[in-house]
Formats: C-alpha cells, sequence, structure tokens
C-alpha cells in the first residue's frame, strides 16, 4: 500500500520568509498528488494537485509544489509567507491503478505551519 | 451554493449509545467519502460511495456503518459508540477520482 510521510510535524517561520514543506510518498507506480490546507476549525481545502504533466504545479495562494519521480516528492513551497499563511498544510496522494488502497486519497499526518510577526 | 454540510457540529455520546452523522451536498458529485481525524494521524478513510446505492470499507471501517440511498446525502452510523471513536469526523464530495475533493465543516465527537 501507498503511505505519505509528512517530514515535518511543525514548522515556525518568520512573515515573508520562504516556506518548504516536505511530503515523501512511497509507490511504485504512477499517482495524483494533492496538497490541502486546513485552517483552524474548518474543514480542509484543496491547495494544489498533480496530475501528469509539467512538474511544477502553481496553487491558490501563491503556493507552487514540485513533483519528483525520482525522489518520489512532492515538496509545497511559498516565496513570502503571510500570517493568514497559518494553518495545517497535508500531503495526499491518490493511487489511480487501483489495488488495496487504489483510487482513494491517502494523507499524510500534517504539518503545522506557524507565521509569526 | 452550499457545498458540503454536515450535521450536527458538535456531540457528546455515553460508550454504548448510537448516533447517525449527516452529510449532504449540492454539487451533484458521484463520490462521497466520510473521514475520521486524529492528532498526529492525519485523516483516515473510514468508509466511501462511488455512487448512489453503493458503498465501500475504507482504511478504517470497523464500529461504522454508512448508507447512500440518495445521491447527494451520506449517512454515517455509529451503533454502538465507544471511546476510542472520539474524533472529528469529516466528510467529503468529489465528481471523480482525480476530482477535488470538497470538505465538510465537520463534527466533533467526544465519546464518554
Amino acid at each position: 500500500a501507498q503511505s505519505v510521510t509528512q517530514l515535518d510535524s511543525q514548522v515556525p517561520v518568520f512573515e515573508e520568509a520562504p516556506v518548504e514543506l516536505r511530503c515523501n510518498y512511497s509507490s511504485s507506480v504512477s499517482v495524483y498528488l494533492f496538497w490541502y490546507v486546513q485552517y483552524p476549525n474548518q474543514g480542509l481545502q484543496l491547495l494544489l494537485k498533480y496530475l501528469s504533466g509539467s512538474t511544477l504545479v502553481k496553487g491558490i495562494n501563491g503556493f507552487e509544489a514540485e513533483f519528483n519521480k525520482s525522489q518520489t516528492s512532492f515538496h509545497l513551497r511559498k516565496p513570502s509567507v503571510h500570517i493568514s499563511d497559518t494553518a495545517e498544510y497535508f500531503c495526499a496522494v491518490i493511487l489511480p491503478r487501483g489495488g488495496e488502497y487504489g483510487n482513494k486519497l491517502v494523507f499524510g499526518a500534517g504539518t503545522i505551519l506557524r507565521v509569526k510577526s | 451554493n452550499a457545498g458540503v454540510t454536515q450535521t450536527p457540529k458538535f456531540r457528546v455520546l455515553k460508550t454504548g449509545q448510537s448516533m447517525t452523522l449527516l452529510c449532504a451536498q449540492d454539487m451533484n458529485h458521484e463520490y462521497m467519502y466520510w473521514y475520521r481525524q486524529d492528532p498526529g494521524m492525519g485523516l483516515r478513510l473510514i468508509h466511501y460511495s462511488v455512487g448512489e446505492g453503493t458503498t465501500a470499507k475504507g482504511e478504517v471501517p470497523d464500529g461504522y456503518n454508512v448508507s447512500r440511498l440518495k445521491k447527494q446525502n451520506f449517512l454515517l452510523g455509529l451503533e454502538s459508540a465507544a471511546p476510542s471513536q472520539t474524533s472529528v469526523y469529516f466528510c467529503a464530495s468529489s465528481d471523480g477520482l482525480a476530482g477535488t475533493q470538497y470538505f465538510g465543516p465537520g463534527t466533533r465527537l467526544l465519546v464518554l
């Protein structure tokens, strides 16, 4: 079964600094990759997704992520963060070709981004 | 357009009690999902449905049942609640496998 590892449980950063949230997945076959954001006391919303094509994906709120097949990574970046980016970020994977957990999102444990002024 | 709504927002149960969580979506999506969120574990899929009248087990289905009698509704039932089911429950819907999943606001459940 595929799994998703988010390497940092918390990332503190000062406002206007760049940030990278790391995500690695384990799968030997093609996957679809997603980043979701959860603001306090809310549900999740999609930031961006990679299905195929260009490995650099741009999302909402100035975030982008790069798919690296050889390193099985999908790290999320933002060049300059704002206080309002404080939230929990989840990386997720779908294995589109079936298997035990095929066709279903598998989430990482989440990374809490804390932006300080 | 309300998107995905969940009822109730918060509930306290005693061990052994039963309850049903209701999820409704107005986007005409075929796929619907129930997740539970626990600290440090991300979201885990409980059950899902790929269309009206169909349901399937996810990663952590034990102790839960679901029904999808109408396309827009997906019900999650706990027949005999246990303290281990204390969690935040999220419903989501999507229009396909690679489609964006739209999440409801969540239901906080405390089982004493």
